[in-house]
């Protein structure tokens, strides 16, 4: 099986800082990873699609890069809004899915 | 715009079947670019996919699973449903059920792009 290995596992940050995540695959896995938002509560969001397309809808501060192994999500500016915890997701051991650990972010 | 709600029960016996409907609205459940999933996610934990289904009755489950796990399909009530046999403790955890849409291009199902809301279940004596 393919894993996802994120970090950190949490981190703090102020509203307005550059937030970087990253994701860690065990193996190639090209650009087949996805990104996900899921606030306290809530069903997790699609944000980003293979890699790095941005899913409609979705404000432009989010952006993800990477392929192969090693994969960053990006927000350009924090928002109060974007408290939440951030999940990456692969999608080349199909059909077969599994996500990161998590990505925990909170406003410092 | 798709919705998909869960229902069940909230509460379930240990060595009992857990049992949760999905009902889509807003989309048919039996188009072709789409299969339908569960996914769980325990208490204060990540997320695991389960398995999911195809309109037409073909499934695949989470070998870690595979031998508990029976998803089904009702195309007339636009429905999909998950069993969990011999449920422990370590089942506790919000249930999810979510859309996976066909990519343009490769024609893998790649993404969850509609969510339930979730439900917890927890089993308990």
């Amino acid at each position: 099986d393919i894993q996802m290995t994120q970090s950190p596992s949490s981190l703090s940050a102020s509203v307005g800082d550059r937030v970087t995540i990253t994701c860690q695959a065990s193996q190639d896995i090209s650009n087949y990873l996805n990104w996900y938002q899921q606030k306290p509560g809530k069903a997790p969001k699609l944000l980003i699609y293979d890699a790095s397309n941005l899913e409609t809808g979705v404000p432009s501060r989010f952006s993800g890069s990477g392929s192969g192994t090693d994969f960053t999500f990006t927000i350009s500016s924090l928002q109060p809004e974007d408290i939440a915890t951030y999940y990456c997701q692969q999608y080349d051991n199909l059909p077969l899915y599994t996500f990161g650990q998590g990505t925990k972010l909170e406003i410092k | 715009q798709v919705q998909l709600q869960e229902s069940g029960p909230g509460l379930v016996k240990p060595s009992q079947t857990l049992s949760l409907t999905c009902t889509v609205s807003g989309g048919s459940i039996s188009s072709g670019d789409y299969y339908w999933s569960w996914i769980r996610q325990p208490p204060g934990k990540g997320l695991e996919w389960i398995g999911y289904i195809y309109y037409s009755g073909s499934t695949y489950y989470n070998p870690s699973l595979k031998s508990r796990v029976t998803i089904s399909v009702d195309t007339s009530k636009n429905q999909f449903s998950l069993k969990l046999s011999s449920v422990t403790a370590a089942d506790t955890a919000v249930y999810y059920c979510a859309r996976n849409r066909r990519h343009d291009s490769s024609g893998y199902y790649y993404a969850f792009d509609y969510w339930g809301q979730g439900t917890l279940v927890t089993v308990s004596s």
